[in-house]
């Protein structure tokens, strides 16, 4: 019963390409997060929804396109893919800015 | 601009022995902060939240402090064990900012 899901789990593409991935969450929160880890496993906040409406958006490329259809869902597409965009993508989910987050599995994406 | 560090980067111990984890931040104005466990391309599993307000929280074998005036958090792990071998990362949250700010881990391995 899976708390946080992301899809898809890997994802290879070449550059120039569109894509999206998308996080659903069944735990009632009602704040959701995009994150990327590097190479370097440093993982930074990209975006956060709080009751669909943008809340955070870090210094990240006009390509990232977080949308928010509800409370439960939040996805990331990603236009013009250059192969910096290579890295671990992660969605989490809290109840609120200030409480615990939950993580998903994280989608690998390879851009070659 | 809250840093956060994590020393050391990795850390091999033999099986059954207590061991310490460190963390520390620049701006001692938290809210709270949060450790969490990754194991290899898997998502983040949140271990312990410590409120600023807090000195500690434990959970099973883990012991996590906190020292806000000195910018310092540390995870005691007890009688360690082959299955706790993962990269563990602490997550720190300013006072009004409503984002997680990661250090870059510490990779520990449990020897049999």
């Amino acid at each position: 019963d899976t708390a946080v899901s992301q899809t898809p789990k890997y994802l290879v593409t070449q550059m120039g390409n569109d894509k999206s991935i998308k996080c659903e969450q069944n735990l009632g929160h009602d704040t959701m997060y995009w994150y990327k880890q590097d190479s370097k496993k440093f993982l930074k906040i990209m975006f956060s929804y709080n009751n669909k409406e943008l809340i955070i958006n870090e210094t990240v490329p006009n390509r990232f396109s977080p949308k928010s259809p509800d409370k439960a869902h939040l996805n990331l597409h990603i236009n013009s893919l250059e192969l910096g965009d290579s890295a671990v993508y992660f969605c989490a989910s809290s109840q609120g800015h200030r409480d615990e987050q939950y993580f998903g599995p994280g989608t690998r994406l390879t851009v070659t | 601009k809250q840093e956060v560090t994590q020393i050391p980067a990795a850390l091999s111990v033999p099986e059954g022995e207590n061991l310490v984890l460190n963390c520390s931040f620049t701006d001692s104005a938290i809210y709270n902060l949060q450790w969490f466990r990754q194991d290899p391309g898997k998502g983040l599993t949140s271990l312990l939240l410590i409120q600023s307000s807090q000195r500690e929280q434990t959970s099973g074998r883990l012991n996590a402090s906190l020292d806000k005036s000195s910018g310092r958090s540390t995870l005691y792990i007890a009688a360690s064990q082959p299955g706790d071998s993962a990269t563990y990362l602490c997550a720190v949250r300013r006072q009004g900012a409503q984002k997680l700010v990661f250090g870059q881990g510490t990779r520990l391995t449990i020897n049999p």
